[in-house]
């Protein structure tokens, strides 16, 4: 089975930088995906890494390190629109994708 | 290029009924998989259908059962519902290009049981 760890809720004000981290234990792994959640609405896919390293897209970018089992994302000039939740996610050897429980970013002005 | 589409968006029912949801994929995609978020949850894996076929399972009861049919469309069944399963019921679909497979979701069906 799958593990995923993320924290629960992170502030930041407008014009900043968060960073959510998200570590997780998996028995396979087929890449692992970001997705935005805003209230009431379906998930948004974000953005997907299966090597290490870095992925850019815009103002988000999501890392992956294999070895340690960890990735973050990274928002940069925060918006209020960017108020949501980020659901980090593993695919397994499987091919089920496991989610972790999400973690709620609100941007203060 | 119609996303993924659910149907009913909104549904109520009570204790013990019976209740099937729907769900056609993204144009050009062939697996459909159904989650359950529960509030302040992330998605929890039902199951997934490919070729007509459930390839995958998560662990739900056999009261949640599914069906593919051969458009790509999907169905979710669930028998003698439980207050428990008050949920957003979620369907992405996919399709894997070069190993790689991304699941794009629909809108989801929000059911209150009674």
């Amino acid at each position: 089975g799958q593990n995923i760890d993320q924290p629960t809720e992170m502030t930041a004000t407008e014009g900043a930088i968060v960073q959510i981290n998200c570590t997780y234990q998996t028995s396979g792994f087929n890449g692992l995906f970001w997705y935005q959640q805003h209230a009431g609405e379906a998930p948004t896919f974000l953005s997907y890494n299966v090597l290490d390293g870095l992925e850019e897209k815009g103002r988000f970018s999501s890392f992956l390190s294999r070895s340690k089992g960890y990735s973050y994302l990274l928002l940069k000039e925060l918006q209020m629109k960017d108020s949501a939740s980020y659901l980090c996610a593993v695919m397994g050897s499987d091919y089920k994708l496991s989610f972790g429980a999400g973690t709620t970013v609100t941007v203060r002005a | 290029d119609a996303g993924v589409t659910q149907s009913p968006t909104h549904l109520i029912k009570t204790r013990g009924q019976q209740v099937t949801l729907r769900c056609s994929p993204k144009s050009g995609h062939d697996t459909v998989s159904w989650y359950q978020q529960a509030l302040g949850q992330g998605p929890q894996f039902i199951f997934q259908y490919y070729e007509e076929e459930e390839r995958q399972r998560g662990n739900f009861p056999d009261r949640f059962s599914g069906h593919q049919f051969p458009n790509y469309s999907s169905e979710l069944n669930v028998n003698a519902l439980l207050l428990g399963d008050s949920a957003l019921y979620l369907c992405a679909s996919s399709l894997v290009l070069a190993g790689r497979e991304t699941q794009y979701f629909g809108p989801g069906t929000r059911l209150l049981v009674l």
